[in-house]
């Protein structure tokens, strides 16, 4: 079945210590962006990527990057995780415009920093 | 201000009830309402999407209705199931723009 892969699940890491988070899709959509969502909050869009075009919110912190080597992977980049990063990471893809395409979730990512 | 509320917050039901969920928005322009299902620990899942002329959607037992004129949607779920206890989330699009999220209702379904 066509889905939105996140690996690994459950990321354990140390405070300050570099992370990166896995997303890889077989919709072939060429959308595809990072959530944070915190514990009872909604989720907040961190960045997309239109094909090979970034998009990155004004208010996510230097501290989180992205890369998109191809159409099915995305990888989130946390240079140096604070506790205030402990959070799911929620990867999604559309087809088309952000607002347009209906977005398809992955399982998403728990992050804890210790 | 592009916001999205919803009511009640939290909500628990017996087993076999029927509930409805509500959400009302201010975003502007509108180009269409979605519906999802979390369940803890888990990625949002799709249940209704639904655009400017499309009054109700139905999706087994979870029937969508959205008033473009009063910019309010409801999820009614029918006869509960212990699974569907999961935060239910209202997102509006407002085309080109991003999604604007609700904070969600947590559902409790009890047997």
């Amino acid at each position: 079945d066509a889905m939105v892969i996140q690996n690994p699940r459950y990321q354990v890491t140390q405070f300050g210590k570099p992370v990166t988070l896995s997303c890889s899709q077989t919709l072939n959509h060429n959308v595809m962006y990072w959530y944070q969502q915190k514990s009872s909050q909604a989720p907040k869009l961190l960045f997309h990527y239109y094909d090979k075009d970034f998009n990155n919110e004004a208010d996510t912190p230097d501290n989180f990057q992205s890369r998109r080597p191809n159409t099915s992977f995305c990888f989130l980049d946390i240079r140096s995780p604070g506790l205030g990063d402990a959070a799911m990471y929620l990867c999604a893809t559309s087809r088309g415009f952000t607002g347009e395409g209906e977005q398809f979730f992955g399982p998403g990512t728990r992050l804890t920093v210790l | 201000k592009n916001q999205v509320e919803q009511s009640p917050q939290s909500l628990i039901i017996l087993e076999g009830k029927n509930c409805t969920l509500q959400c009302n928005y201010t975003v502007s322009p509108f180009s269409n309402l979605r519906w999802y299902k979390q369940d803890t620990g888990r990625g949002p899942v799709s249940l209704t999407i639904m655009t400017f002329s499309e009054n109700t959607k139905s999706n087994g037992r979870y029937t969508a209705t959205l008033d473009a004129d009063t910019k309010q949607s409801s999820l009614h779920i029918t006869a509960s199931q212990l699974s569907d206890s999961a935060s239910y989330i209202c997102v509006v699009s407002g085309g080109f723009q991003k999604l604007v999220f609700g904070t969600g209702t947590r559902l409790l379904v009890s047997p």
